[in-house]
């Protein structure tokens, strides 16, 4: 069964950090794309950042530069490094796996980051 | 504000259909034919419903289709279940790798 399951979310100050976890099974994340994408509390879904299965990397221009993504091959295991975190990065991330590029199946189950002093 | 624009609320009886719009640009929408369509339950992650403009994946009913004309996709779900009650969100490749998807603001879809 194709599964992803995020951890390593929880209530950090303004400015700390914060590594969050997407463990991949039923499929290798380096053969794939794979992207976060987080969901602030009642609110909609934007995309946040894609490594590519050569490994180049984007993101949003609200993140960048102080987001990083990357991944274990050897533990097929997505992570996104949180720096400088703003109040305005609370939200559920998830992690999805990019089939086809463009659109996302599985998504994980998600990761609540609260930003909050 | 969303990139793209979906009506917030849409609603319909069992049994009956409903379609949801999702407007774009040339940019967006109207550039490629990338749009997919997801559903998401209260509390849950959400689930690609269509990819491709018209693409179903895999387990996804065939009440739901979807299509594009211009600028505007849109996602139509055929004889409504109660279980189609949920929050829909359209999304569409940007055109460049540094805004790689944008997503709609979500449809709260209502079975009556």
């Amino acid at each position: 069964e194709v599964q992803l399951v995020e951890s390593g979310g929880g209530l950090v100050q303004p400015g700390g950090s914060l590594r969050l976890s997407c463990a991949a099974s039923g499929f290798t994340v380096s053969s794939n794309y794979m992207t976060w994408v987080r969901q602030a509390p009642g609110k909609g879904l934007e995309w946040v950042s894609v490594i590519y299965s050569g490994g180049s990397t984007y993101y949003a221009d609200s993140v960048k530069g102080r987001f990083t993504i990357s991944r274990d091959n050897s533990k097929n295991t997505l992570y996104l490094q949180m720096n400088s975190l703003r109040a305005e990065d609370t939200a559920v991330y998830y992690c999805a796996r990019d089939p086809t590029p463009f659109w996302f199946d599985p998504w994980g189950r998600g990761t609540l980051v609260t930003v909050s002093s | 504000q969303s990139a793209l624009t979906q009506p917030p609320s849409a609603s319909g009886s069992p049994g009956q259909s409903v379609t949801i719009s999702c407007t774009g640009t040339s940019s967006d929408v109207g550039g490629y034919n990338y749009v997919s369509w997801y559903q998401q339950h209260p509390g849950k992650a959400p689930r690609v419903m269509i990819y491709e403009v018209s693409k179903r994946p895999s387990g996804v009913p065939d009440r739901f289709s979807g299509s594009k004309s211009g600028n505007t996709a849109s996602l139509t779900v055929s004889g409504l279940q109660a279980e189609d009650e949920a929050d829909y969100y359209c999304s569409s490749y940007a055109g460049s790798n540094n805004l790689y998807v944008v997503f709609g603001g979500g449809t709260k879809l209502t079975v009556l």
